[in-house]
């Protein structure tokens, strides 16, 4: 069964400090994945995708994610994180059809 | 542009008290809607589906249902809440239209059932 799973819970960087934030997926065919960002209260923000071609994707405020296919990854980086990138990060795998599987989320904390 | 509008922002009810939420898709026609429900510290719990009108895929057994009375309109209804009702309910839509592929959510509605 297809399934996502994001290891950290929460994170803590210190503001300058650079950034990664795990995924790993479960499924049968080339996937498509996502980073969603979520800020407290707030719906759901698209950060980037991968569908095929380059698998270093480049995303929106700075972020990039590299599909790894040989380690079923697809972890989110940001060289220098802001205190306003302080928010909840969903990795998201298409499943086929019309769904898509999210983790459980990573909480980010930043410190001055 | 395409814009998702999903109200009320909060809501508090009492167990057994009915409950709708209502979701507005504007700039795109036949999209596929989506209620997902996350609750606190966990992640998104997709509850329905829709890929038409009149069209609703249940995923999860709950006393909630969902309705699409409208092309760009999606309705997530309960006849009696229930305390483990109490969530942050998220509506979206998707386009599968060559890579343009992926959610575009709206606001939330922060359900709290007393």
């Amino acid at each position: 069964a297809q399934s996502v799973t994001q290891p950290d819970i929460h994170i803590t960087v210190s503001e300058g400090a650079s950034l990664e934030l795990r995924c790993n997926y479960s499924y049968g065919a080339t996937p498509y994945l996502f980073w969603y960002v979520q800020s407290p209260g707030q719906g759901l923000q698209l950060l980037l995708k991968y569908f095929s071609g380059d698998t270093l994707v480049q995303g929106i405020k700075g972020f990039e994610a590299e599909f790894k296919r040989s380690q079923s990854s697809f972890n989110l980086r940001k060289p220098s994180v802001h205190w306003s990138d302080a928010a909840e990060y969903f990795c998201a795998v298409g499943a086929g059809g019309f769904k898509t599987i999210f983790g459980a989320g990573t909480r980010l904390f930043v410190k001055a | 542009s395409q814009t998702i509008h999903q109200w009320p922002a909060t809501l508090v009810q009492p167990v057994g008290s009915p409950l709708s939420l209502e979701c507005t898709v504007e700039g795109t026609s036949n999209p596929n809607l989506y209620w997902y429900r996350q609750a606190a510290g966990r992640g998104l719990q997709l509850l329905f589906y829709s890929v038409g009108i009149g069209q609703i895929s249940s995923e999860v057994p709950q006393n909630l249902s969902a309705s699409r009375p409208q092309d760009r309109q999606f309705i997530l209804s309960s006849k009696k809440l229930l305390l483990s009702d109490s969530g942050f309910y998220l509506c979206a839509w998707s386009s599968f239209v060559g890579t343009d592929y992926g959610y575009t959510f709206g606001s939330g509605t922060r359900l709290t059932v007393v």
